[in-house]
C-alpha cells in the first residue's frame, strides 16, 4: 500500500519569489518513484517533476527541484523565480513499477503579482 | 510526449442510466490503462487498472459491477458507469503508459460527469 501526505491545502508566492511545497509518502514497495503533478483549471494533469526512488541526487527541471530524503520519505518540490503561470493545484505522487499512482490531497499554489 | 485523449469531456445523464467514457492512447499503444476519480478539490483516486485483453484489477471499495471497465484494444480502454446515481457525480481521468516505458503515465483531460 501506498499513500501520500501534502499538509499544505494552500500556499501562496510573491512573483519571482520561490516556494517549496511539502510531501511525505508511505510505501511498502522496494522499488517506487515519486512525482509532482501540477493541475490548472483545465484540469489536465501535467507532469512538473519526476524522481526515481533509488537515484540519491535530486531531480531538478529548470525552475523546479526536489529534495528527497528517502529515509525521512520526504519529497518536497520547490519552485524557484515563481510565474504567474505556476499557480495550480499541485499533486505529489508515488507510482509503483506496476505504474499505479497514488495521489496526495493537493497544495493549491496562489502567485501573487 | 505521448497523448491520451478522453471523450467525451463533459456529459449529463439521467439517474438509472449507464453512460460510457472512452480513453484513447492516440500515438502509442497501452497495454495497461487507469481509471481514476476526482471529487471537487479533492486528490485523485485510483478505481481500477485497466489491462489489455484481460479483467480489469480493482481498488478495495469500488464496485466492479458498476463501473465496467473494457479494454479490448491497445489503445481505447472504457469505463462504463452503469445505473447510474447522483453520487457517481464527479471527475474521472484515465491515464496509460508507453509499453516497456515503465512509470512514464500521460493522462487524458478528463470527463466530468454529472448525474441528476
Amino acid at each position: 500500500a501506498q499513500t501520500v501526505t501534502q499538509s499544505q491545502p494552500e500556499m501562496s508566492v510573491q512573483e519571482a519569489e520561490t516556494v517549496t511545497l511539502s510531501c511525505t509518502y508511505d510505501t511498502s514497495e522496494s522499488d517506487y518513484y515519486l512525482f509532482w503533478y501540477k493541475q490548472p483549471p483545465s484540469r489536465q494533469m501535467i507532469l512538473v517533476i519526476r524522481q526515481e526512488a533509488y537515484k540519491q541526487q535530486n531531480a531538478t527541471e529548470n525552475r523546479f527541484s526536489v529534495n528527497f530524503q528517502k529515509a525521512a520519505k520526504s519529497f518536497s518540490l520547490k519552485i524557484s523565480d515563481s510565474q504567474l503561470g505556476d499557480a495550480a493545484m499541485y499533486f505529489c505522487a508515488s507510482a509503483n513499477t506496476g505504474n499505479q499512482f497514488y495521489f496526495g490531497t493537493g497544495t493549491s499554489l496562489t502567485v501573487i503579482p | 510526449g505521448a497523448v491520451v485523449s478522453q471523450h467525451p469531456s463533459r456529459v449529463i445523464c439521467k439517474s438509472g442510466t449507464s453512460v460510457k467514457i472512452e480513453c484513447r492512447s492516440l500515438d502509442f499503444q497501452a497495454t495497461t490503462m487507469f481509471w481514476y476519480r476526482q471529487f471537487p478539490k479533492q486528490s485523485l483516486m485510483l478505481m481500477a487498472t485497466s489491462n489489455e485483453g484481460s479483467k480489469a484489477t480493482y481498488e478495495q471499495g469500488v464496485e466492479k459491477d458498476k463501473f465496467l471497465i473494457n479494454h479490448a484494444s491497445l489503445t481505447l480502454s472504457t469505463l462504463t458507469v452503469t445505473s447510474a446515481h447522483p453520487e457517481d457525480s464527479s471527475f474521472y481521468i484515465c491515464s496509460a503508459n508507453v509499453a516497456g516505458m515503465n512509470t512514464e503515465a500521460f493522462f487524458g483531460q478528463g470527463t466530468r460527469l454529472t448525474v441528476v
